[in-house]
């Protein structure tokens, strides 16, 4: 069965410092993997995703994940926050052994900027 | 930009009354789907649906539960008789296709409350 586990629930950083979200996955076969956001009152926003292809995946708002096999990850990224990035960012692997795409959510980081 | 929308925002009920959760997907979309999200835990995938039928349900998904599509663009979710377990956020997704890398959509999501 395939899962995905985001290391830190909640993770706070400076306006202008790097911004370091780790997700980690399990998957007997080669994953899907996302990266969704959510701002407060909104919905789910796709941010980046890997299917194949390049490991290094560039998303919106200045936003890249690298999808590493070796070590089972998919690390979200940003070199410098914005207090605008302050979000719930939720990362999810897309099972491949079911009938649809139904998406296997991590538990959400929630990223706080600070001025 | 098309998106999900989903009404109504907040829903409180009591317990054992039948809840009827509303969405509208992207109009050129054809697979739908449903999650929920307790309070400090997972999103969790409930159903999925195409060519007005289920594609998948989760173990989640019992006989309380129902989905329909009353019409060309609406996609609802039915709990027949709820339970104070119920209490999450629904989030309604849509997909143009159903592949396992396809991006889904994700509405706002309904905050339900069951007392």
């Amino acid at each position: 069965a395939q899962s995905v586990t985001q290391l830190g629930s909640h993770v706070s950083v400076s306006e202008g410092a790097l911004v370091l979200l780790r997700c980690n996955y399990s998957s007997s076969v080669p994953p899907y993997l996302f990266w969704y956001v959510q701002y407060p009152n909104q919905g789910l926003q796709l941010l980046l995703k890997y299917t194949t292809g390049a490991t290094l995946v560039k998303g919106i708002n200045g936003f890249e994940a690298e999808f590493k096999k070796s070590e089972t990850s998919f690390h979200l990224t940003k070199p410098s926050a914005h207090m605008s990035d302050a979000a719930e960012y939720f990362c999810a692997v897309s099972d491949r052994a079911g009938n649809t795409g139904k998406l296997i959510f991590g538990q959400g980081t929630t990223l706080q900027v600070k001025p | 930009e098309p998106e999900v929308t989903q009404t109504p925002s907040h829903q409180v009920t009591q317990m054992g009354q039948e809840v009827i959760l509303r969405c509208v997907p992207i109009s050129n979309h054809l697979y739908f789907y449903w999650y929920r999200q307790i309070l400090g835990q997972k999103v969790e995938f409930l159903v999925s649906f195409y060519n007005n039928e289920i594609s998948e349900k989760s173990e989640i998904f019992d006989d309380q539960f129902s989905v329909e599509r009353p019409d060309g663009s609406n996609f609802t979710l039915k709990i027949r008789s709820t339970k104070l377990e119920d209490s999450a956020m629904y989030f309604c997704a849509s997909s143009k296709q159903g592949a396992k890398l396809e991006t889904q959509y994700f509405g706002p999501g309904t905050r339900l409350l069951v007392l």
